[in-house]
């Protein structure tokens, strides 16, 4: 079974809107990745937390983490049309070198 | 810098022939990895390689077949192809050290078994 789950799995905003999206996992983790893919492309690396870490910020992106919840969530301020993509997280198994991807938000940018 | 590089782009093959699809990566990366995409769903671990002659299974690796005689490639092979294994398929890599958690990502090869 999928080890990630994002939510929503679509989301549709308007252009300087902020975009959330939520990641679940089972197991206990090394480390959480968020990546985004633009249609028909490959994953482009975002942005990681360690397990050790509550909160990481890059640019306009955010991540938080709560391993008690199982749980990450991904912010992105004042979107653009740009941003336009599918977001997954993966989580680096703890002691293994197996990464597991949710099946992905797709979000919307309308300008 | 040519990174991370998959061919072909795009196979169209039929039920039960044998099809490979190539990886190369210019990094000198340890780790490299096989995922499928499915239309609408993240990507799930076909086979991963943490170095040359170093292989092992992820979450579906039924119906495939690596090897990695070189540290730049490592090939996918699906023996017998069956309809099922029509995907888009990735090819990853990463750097070993403790630190280096991101994955690199080739473009895909879509391939489609009729």
């Amino acid at each position: 079974s999928q080890q990630g789950e994002e939510d929503p799995q679509a989301l549709s905003i308007q252009e300087g809107e902020n975009a959330t999206m939520n990641c679940s996992y089972k197991t206990s983790i090394n480390n959480l990745q968020w990546y985004r893919q633009n249609s028909g492309r490959g994953l482009v690396h975002l942005i990681l937390i360690r397990s050790n870490e509550r909160e990481k910020h890059s640019g306009r992106l955010r991540v938080t983490l709560d391993t008690s919840k199982k749980s990450s969530s991904l912010l992105i301020t004042a979107s653009r049309a740009a941003d336009t993509a599918s977001y997954f997280c993966a989580t680096d198994v703890y002691n293994f070198n197996k990464f597991y991807f949710g099946s992905g938000t797709k979000l919307n940018v309308k300008p | 810098d040519a990174g991370i590089t998959q061919s072909p782009r795009y196979k169209i093959t039929e039920t039960g022939r044998q099809v490979t699809l190539m990886c190369h990566q210019t990094w000198s990366h340890s780790y490299m990895f096989w995922y499928r995409q499915d239309l609408g769903h993240g990507l799930r671990l076909i086979y991963y390689s943490a170095a040359a002659d170093i292989t092992d299974k992820g979450e579906v690796p039924d119906g495939y077949v690596v090897s990695r005689s070189k540290t730049e490639n490592f090939p996918l092979t699906l023996e017998s192809a069956t309809r099922s294994q029509t995907s888009v398929y990735f090819c990853a890599s990463r750097l070993a050290g403790p630190l280096d958690d991101e994955q690199f990502f080739g473009p895909g090869t879509r391939l489609t078994v009729l």
